[in-house]
């Protein structure tokens, strides 16, 4: 079945840890995406990729990292976690070659920082 | 500077009766909109959308409609079940420059209660 998977769902970590939050999609979109979503407000894009080896980084500000070695996978990295990081993390796909829109999202990875 | 704007936080319906959600935009060039509807701790997940070429789209309960003049869109829940309960989030896209990568609301919180 044609999925977006996210690990982990949730996770705790102290300050300055490296952390990774993977995503992997078996939707067959060439499109990737990385989102920001805290309580109350919108979505914010903070990474994306539309193939391999191409990545781009976003409207909002992020100290985040991210890779795309394959289609269907594309990490994102914090080498140095913050109090400031703890936020929701949401991955996304989409077809490519279509300026309409429509993204597919994952469960999300709800991350807080001590 | 917001350019889609979700000016009601939250509403609250009786099961069985209509829920309307609003959304205005700012951006001229946006010519594509959706409507996401999320749960806490997921991902949003696709509801509808409508082409500024349209001016209403339906599917099942629920149905959008588009004022391009007043730059407005509304989404309609009819009945309102209780299983609806979550936020809604608006977004919107259009072509050329950065218009087509999908730009969000904050959100709707809509409580059916039974």
């Amino acid at each position: 079945e044609a999925d977006i998977y996210q690990t982990p769902r949730y996770l705790v970590i102290g300050t300055g840890k490296k952390i990774t939050l993977e995503c992997s999609q078996t939707m067959g979109h060439d499109k990737m995406y990385w989102y920001q979503q805290d309580p109350g407000m919108e979505l914010h894009l903070i990474h994306y990729s539309y193939g391999v080896n191409s990545t781009e980084k976003g409207d909002l500000s992020s100290e985040s990292t991210v890779s795309r070695i394959r289609t269907e996978h594309f990490p994102l990295t914090l080498e140095s976690a913050r109090p400031s990081h703890t936020s929701q993390y949401l991955c996304a796909t989409s077809f490519a070659g279509t300026f309409n829109e429509k993204l597919f999202f994952g469960s999300g990875t709800q991350l807080s920082v001590l | 500077d917001q350019q889609v704007k979700q000016n009601s936080p939250s509403l609250s319906v009786q099961e069985g009766r209509i829920s309307i959600l609003n959304c205005d935009y700012t951006n001229s060039m946006f010519d594509y909109f959706l409507w996401y509807k999320k749960y806490p701790a997921e991902g949003p997940t696709f509801l509808i959308s409508i082409s500024s070429i349209k001016d209403k789209n339906e599917d099942g309960r629920f149905t959008v409609f588009l004022n391009k003049s007043a730059k407005h869109l509304s989404l309609h829940i009819v009945p309102s079940q209780p299983g609806d309960s979550a936020v809604y989030f608006c977004a919107a896209s259009g072509s050329g420059g950065s218009n087509y990568k999908l730009t969000f609301g904050k959100g709707t919180l809509l409580t059916v209660n039974p």
